[in-house]
């Protein structure tokens, strides 16, 4: 099985802040890579798939690169709507796994 | 408006059963394959079933297998998960959603959820 590991697991910031997600394979998974934006008592929001194709509506102040074993999520510059918990999640086999998820905070 | 839409949540018993439905709307369900995804009280997500659009091939997470049988009526609209023997570790929201082929498999519509809770 494939399996994912993201970090930080927390990150305390503030509003206009430059973060950066870091997801990570077990094995290559080419570009077969979501990001997606959990707010509490929500259910998960597309963000990006093919590791780095923003879906339809979101800001582009969110991207995402990587290929292979290795993956980024970036916000450009953190707005207020952007504290929540972020996963990412593996597109190559059935299973779809989800990393543990990186948890974004007002300091 | 494309939605997901949940239902049959409660509470059980250690051991009972439970059925959820996902309802769709605005959507062609019957290209889509579909997941079920759940999420325990303060933990991450966790994929546990796959239905292809034809129902010609299904999946599940080791964690549910002999226990839970995914279906779907593609004249009804609708993605079944029939839950049995259910455990305390069971308890957790479980959503439907839309694995999109255009999207490289990603999951693009989600339900809103619904809670399931296994006590006795």
């Amino acid at each position: 099985d494939i399996q994912l590991t993201q970090s930080p697991s927390f990150l305390s910031t503030s509003v206009g802040d430059r973060i950066t997600i870091t997801c990570r394979a077990s094995q290559g998974i080419s570009s077969y890579l979501a990001w997606y934006q959990q707010k509490p008592g929500k259910a998960p929001k597309l963000l990006i798939y093919a590791a780095s194709t923003l879906q339809s509506g979101v800001p582009s102040r969110f991207s995402g690169s990587g290929s292979g074993t290795e993956f980024t999520l970036t916000i450009s510059s953190l707005q207020p709507e952007d504290f929540a918990t972020y996963y990412c999640q593996q597109l190559n086999t059935y299973l779809f796994t989800f990393g543990p998820g990186t948890k974004v905070d007002i300091k | 408006e494309v939605q997901l839409v949940e239902s049959g949540g409660g509470l059980a018993q250690p051991g009972g059963s439970l059925r959820l439905s996902c309802a769709a709307s605005g959507l062609t369900f019957s290209s889509y394959n579909m997941k079920w995804v759940r999420q325990a009280p303060g933990k991450g997500l966790e994929c546990i079933s796959y239905i292809s659009s034809s129902s010609s091939a299904i999946y599940y997470a080791d964690s549910v297998k002999g226990r839970f049988t995914v279906s779907r009526d593609n004249a009804k609209n609708s993605l079944y998960l029939q839950m049995n023997s259910l455990r305390a570790e069971d308890t957790a929201v479980y959503y439907c959603a839309r694995v999109s082929g255009e999207k490289m498999g990603a999951f693009d519509i989600w339900g809103q959820g619904t809670m399931v809770t296994v006590s006795s």
